[in-house]
């Protein structure tokens, strides 16, 4: 159990829609991070919030949202939902900035658009 | 496009052997180097971040070696058991990535007992 949470673990929805991916860091850590794993495609960098703040930004959609809360929590918002947008998204966190911080991956969500 | 490419896709050793599995990436900008292991219906977790070059890291039967001035990082599993299965990530951190980790595609190996 690396110590970080998402929630849900599976999520079916249709086209079109909107959902809401959460995430908790592991207790005291700062950084969050998304990413996208699709079929035959590795992992994908959306984004990284540190301490509330955008840091890094990746392949990510204008479809796709996300924000860190006072609490360090963090939702990633996907909206106008298409058939490709079906993947795991993993959330992961890591105490700071540097580029040699481990970054610790929560159990992932299963999304399913149909 | 950034380049991390890791060789083999796909390696089925026998539980006993010692196999090892490359990651290349661009030697310029390197800032540190990142191995993760992802079993299936698991998530990916860190086995070692490695920065300087000449590095080598060690985990039980799992090593590492770094070179960063030609861009490649060996893992190697000496006496390979069925539990070692699973997906190797390399993921390289570069400066002029704007703050990021680039995964690349995975190795993955499966031990038959």
């Amino acid at each position: 159990d690396s110590g970080v949470t998402q929630t849900p673990k599976h999520l079916i929805t249709a086209t079109g829609q909107r959902v809401t991916l959460r995430c908790s860091p592991r207790s005291g850590d700062l950084s969050v991070y998304w990413y996208q794993q699709s079929l035959d495609q590795g992992l994908q960098f959306l984004i990284q919030y540190y301490n509330g703040e955008e840091r890094a930004k990746g392949n990510i959609l204008e479809r796709f949202s996300a924000q860190q809360f006072p609490d360090l929590h963090s939702e990633l918002n996907l909206s106008s939902l298409e058939l490709g947008d079906s993947a795991l998204y993993f959330c992961a966190s890591s105490g700071g900035l540097a580029g040699e911080e481990t970054q610790y991956f929560g159990p992932g969500t299963r999304l399913l658009v149909l | 496009i950034l380049n991390v490419e890791q060789s083999p896709q796909s390696l089925h050793v026998q539980e006993g052997d010692s196999t090892n599995f490359t990651c290349s990436f661009p030697s310029s900008n390197f800032y540190a180097l990142h191995w993760y292991r992802w079993e299936t219906a698991k998530s990916p977790e860190a086995l070692f971040v490695m920065t300087l070059n000449g590095d080598e890291k060690k985990k039980g039967r799992i090593s590492a070696t770094l070179n960063t001035k030609e861009g490649y990082s060996y893992l190697y599993i000496k006496g390979s058991q069925p539990e070692d299965s699973a997906t190797y990530l390399c993921a390289p951190f570069l400066y002029n990535q704007g703050g990021k980790l680039i995964f690349g595609q995975g190795t993955e190996l499966s031990v038959k007992p």
